[in-house]
């Protein structure tokens, strides 16, 4: 079935540094892959999404890549945090259709400061 | 405009007791789902309703039930507990498929020990 994998699980940076998160999905009629920040106690909340027709997409420190050819994408976060310490996931769905979101395993993200 | 509302937050259950794990939205959103989330396994599908009236089986169904009599509330009931159903669990929801901003919305959570 569907099957989305996310990469590394736990990640630790020093304040300052890049992270990176990178996930890959199985299901080629994916088109539209969110990324949701998960903070201790708290939902996942939304952070940034890609859709299908767009390679890169930018937001103050966070950017997501997309290669539909190869069914990777990726979260990238510059200049580091100590708040920026939560778990990430990524997530992979068609847009139209039914509620078949799959997501990631997720990633804990440590910033050290 | 409180969002996804769950509750109770925390409960500790004895294995083959039941109970009612209740979310309700007021964002008018006809989509509503359960998730579980476990260490290592991110969130996985329960149960999921597309409107009113209708629900579908997500990933990992069995021992839970759900309804969605209104469009605002999504009861998860867990029918007879087992220890494997320790859990974290989310509600979620999300306007139809297509429509513009077409965001999940999580609860905050609700955690539940069966003991």
């Amino acid at each position: 079935g569907e099957n989305v994998e996310q990469h590394p699980s736990t990640l630790s940076v020093q304040e300052g540094d890049s992270a990176v998160i990178k996930c890959t999905y199985s299901d080629s009629a994916s088109n539209y892959f969110p990324w949701y920040k998960q903070e201790l106690g708290k939902g996942p909340q939304l952070i940034i999404d890609i859709r299908s027709n767009v390679g890169e997409k930018k937001d103050q420190r966070i950017a997501v890549t997309l290669n539909k050819t190869a069914k990777h994408f990726s979260l990238h976060i510059t200049e580091t945090q100590p708040e920026d310490s939560a778990v990430y996931f990524c997530a992979a769905s068609i847009k139209t259709g039914g509620f078949k979101t799959i997501f990631g395993a997720g990633t804990r993200l440590f910033v050290k400061a | 405009n409180a969002g996804v509302t769950q509750t109770p937050k925390f409960q500790v259950l004895k294995t083959g007791q039941s109970m009612t794990l209740q979310c309700a939205q007021d964002m008018n959103h006809e989509y509503m789902s359960w998730y579980r989330q476990d260490p290592g396994m991110g969130l996985r599908l329960i149960h999921y309703s597309v409107g009113a009236g209708i629900t579908d089986q997500g990933e990992v169904p069995n021992g839970y039930n759900v309804s969605r009599s209104t469009t605002e509330d999504f009861p998860l009931r867990l029918l007879s507990a087992a220890p494997s159903q320790t859990s974290v669990y989310f509600c979620a929801s999300r306007s139809r498929p297509g429509a513009i901003g077409n965001t999940i919305y999580f609860g905050e959570g609700s955690w539940l020990t069966v003991v």
